[in-house]
């Protein structure tokens, strides 16, 4: 099974400011196969990213994706109210397809 | 637009059996697959397995082999998961989730709203 370990655990930032999101894998994943997720409280996740760096239909700009083999990130430019979230990434490369325990982005 | 309605909360007792309904509409049914992912309470997403409603063929975690049984009915563009031998760590949101391409098998963009299955003696 892959695991994806995601850092920090927990995100304090103020809005305008730039979040940068970790997620390693524990063996090397296709790009191709790898996503970001949002999740606000009570909804279900949002697709945000897929194949690393691709933004997901309506996704805004300010959201971006990069990395590849073992290393991924999510990066948030200018961060507004609406993102503050919990953000998890996820990997469908091998079976069981897995996801990682979340960074939870919070308001400083 | 595309929309994955689910069933509602359910509440059951351990050993028992849980069936969860998606409803599709919005996108042709059988062209893409379907994924179960439940979250157990302050947890991340666990993918628990995947259906093609095309010809049924179906992939599960292994730890959810034994118990799981996944299904489609294309007449009503409805999917099933059944959970059996509920034990209290099968306490968690449910969702369906429609991959987002043919070529990305459990890759979903759209979600169900979820349903909270409560196991409780």
């Amino acid at each position: 099974e892959i695991v994806l370990t995601q850092s920090p655990g927990t995100l304090s930032l103020s809005p305008g400011e730039r979040a940068t999101l970790s997620c390693r894998a524990s063996q090397s994943v296709s790009s191709t196969y790898f996503a970001w997720y949002q999740q606000r409280p009570g909804q279900a996740p949002r697709l945000l990213i897929y194949g690393a760096s691709n933004r997901a239909t309506g996704i805004p700009a300010r959201f971006s994706g990069s990395g590849s083999g073992t290393d991924f990130t999510l990066t948030i430019s200018r961060l507004e109210p609406e993102d503050f979230a919990v953000y998890y990434c996820q990997q469908c490369s091998g079976s069981p397809y897995t996801f990682g325990q979340g960074t939870k982005l919070e308001i400083k | 637009q595309v929309q994955l309605v689910q069933s509602g909360n359910e509440v059951k007792k351990p050993g028992a059996s849980v069936k969860v309904s998606c409803k599709a509409s919005g996108y042709n049914f059988i062209t893409l697959g379907l994924s179960w992912v439940r979250q157990a309470p302050g947890q991340g997403p666990e993918w628990m397995g995947w259906i093609s409603p095309n010809n049924g063929h179906t992939r599960s975690a292994q730890k959810f082999q034994d118990r799981v049984t996944m299904t489609t009915d294309t007449s009503t563009r409805t999917a099933y998961m059944e959970l059996r031998s509920l034990r209290s760590d099968d306490t968690g949101v449910y969702y369906c989730a429609r991959d987002l391409s043919q070529w990305l098998v459990g890759l979903p963009d759209y979600w169900g709203q979820g349903t909270l299955v409560t196991v409780s003696s």
